[in-house]
């Protein structure tokens, strides 16, 4: 079961605090997606990266952030300006042309 | 805009019934179509896309350029069908980024 993985599965953090939220592929994808998951929402995606060192955002960017220093690593980073971290974050990745691979998500829970 | 609609949160029918799961789309070029399935515990999966024009464990799903729609069907249902279903499209800006729809929860009852 290689591919995407993510890690942590579950994340608990206080309010105010930063998290970063991890997202590895062995698929040698140069494009890399964060998606979050919310009942009723479906996926909305935060933030995507094409190739290494350029990422954009997506529809709900603020209140994360990203780095692509490495083809394989996509970390997301949620801030304390995130208003609504609480959620499901789903990392995918694939060429420009094939169907996004998932990982299994990470559930992150602020309190 | 772009856009994908998935009318029903929830779907239940009965094992052997026909299962229709609707999916419109707004989009001005020729989007990609594709489905995506999420099983209890598992990763969300590619179920379909339409380029491919296959089916897949017996669901099918066609692109109706005029009634925007992606429409994905089963004959008969299956209770390991029962999952959350998510319709999504590709535009033709090569981000390779999808937008999804809302998702429709698939409950098959025995």
């Amino acid at each position: 079961d290689g591919g995407i993985t993510q890690s942590p599965k579950y994340l608990f953090r206080k309010e105010g605090q930063n998290v970063t939220l991890s997202c590895e592929q062995n698929l040698n994808h140069d494009a890399m997606y964060w998606y979050r998951q919310d009942p009723g929402q479906g996926l909305r995606l935060i933030y995507y990266s094409q190739i290494v060192n350029d990422f954009q955002k997506g529809d709900i960017a603020e209140g994360y952030s990203v780095s692509r220093e490495k083809k394989e690593s996509f970390p997301l980073t949620v801030t304390s300006a995130q208003k609504n971290p609480t959620a499901f974050y789903l990392c995918a990745s694939s060429t420009t042309i094939s169907p996004l691979h998932f990982g299994n998500g990470t559930r992150l829970t602020v309190t | 805009a772009q856009r994908v609609t998935q009318p029903e949160k929830l779907l239940s029918v009965f094992k052997g019934a026909p299962v229709e799961l609707k999916c419109n789309y707004s989009y001005s070029g020729s989007p990609e179509l594709f489905w995506y399935v999420q099983y209890s515990r598992q990763r969300l999966q590619l179920l379909l896309r339409h380029i491919s024009r296959e089916s897949i464990k017996g669901f099918t799903a066609d692109l109706n350029k005029g009634e925007t729609s992606f429409h994905l069907k089963k004959p008969f249902a299956q209770e390991e069908d029962s999952a959350m279903y998510y319709c999504a499209l590709r535009g033709s800006s090569n981000t390779g980024k999808l937008i999804f729809g809302q998702g429709t929860t698939l409950q098959v009852k025995p």
